[in-house]
């Protein structure tokens, strides 16, 4: 299974910005590192993926460091419609199938 | 494009029934996954296909549960005999292989065993 590990709950204020750390010791060499969002009675959807540094789209940016250990999926100034789950998928070395899986997922609440 | 399509959207059933629910990828995309939710275990990968054969097939829980691919526009996961600890929400997500980590997902089917 996929090794990662995500805070369970983060609360925010609108306007502030979410940073969500996952952790991933054992991720693959060669993978992308995945987030998703999912809402309530919704599927996930897909928010950003990267493989080192830093990537950024109109959602939000992900920041992996050098030795890929860990990601932080940032949000920008959030608002009451960035509440909703956020999942980190990272495939452990030794395993084919931790890319598909989810873990978790850290549950955001944004209160005005 | 219509995107993922999940039929149906909700399903209520007597234990022992046999149940079939349904998926159509987003036309061009050659990976195919079904997953499961629930409160307590959380979105579970059931199965996954790529050019409609099944690749890995590992998280099915039981042989109650079979899934299919005849064809790259159609999907279908069984279950036969259902249980009451079936109910879940299942959701059919595609990919295309050249950047598989991005799926779409479908809005899913509530299922509920009684």
């Amino acid at each position: 299974l996929a090794k990662t590990t995500q805070p369970i709950s983060m609360d925010s204020y609108e306007g502030q910005e979410v940073n969500i750390t996952c952790s991933h010791n054992n991720i693959a060499t060669n993978d992308y590192i995945t987030w998703y969002q999912q809402f309530p009675s919704q599927g996930p959807r897909f928010i950003i993926q990267g493989y080192k540094t830093k990537v950024t789209n109109e959602v939000a940016s992900l920041f992996i460091p050098a030795d890929r250990k860990s990601s932080t999926l940032s949000l920008p100034r959030v608002s009451l419609s960035d509440t909703a789950v956020y999942y980190c998928l990272g495939r452990d070395e030794a395993d084919s199938w931790g890319k598909f899986q989810f873990g978790a997922g850290t549950q955001v609440v944004v209160t005005p | 494009d219509a995107g993922v399509i999940q039929s149906p959207r909700h399903e209520v059933t007597e234990m022992g029934q046999e149940v079939t629910l349904r998926c159509k990828p987003i036309s061009g995309h050659d990976y195919l996954f079904w997953y499961r939710q629930t409160m307590m275990r959380g979105l579970e990968l059931l199965i996954y296909f790529n050019n409609n054969v099944p690749i890995d097939d590992s998280g099915m829980p039981e042989d109650r549960f079979s899934a299919k691919m005849p064809n790259a526009s159609f999907s279908t996961l069984k279950i036969q005999p259902s249980e009451p600890r079936d109910s879940a929400v299942y959701f059919c997500a595609s990919s295309s292989g050249t950047d598989s980590y991005e799926q779409y997902f479908g809005p899913g089917t509530r299922l509920t065993v009684t």
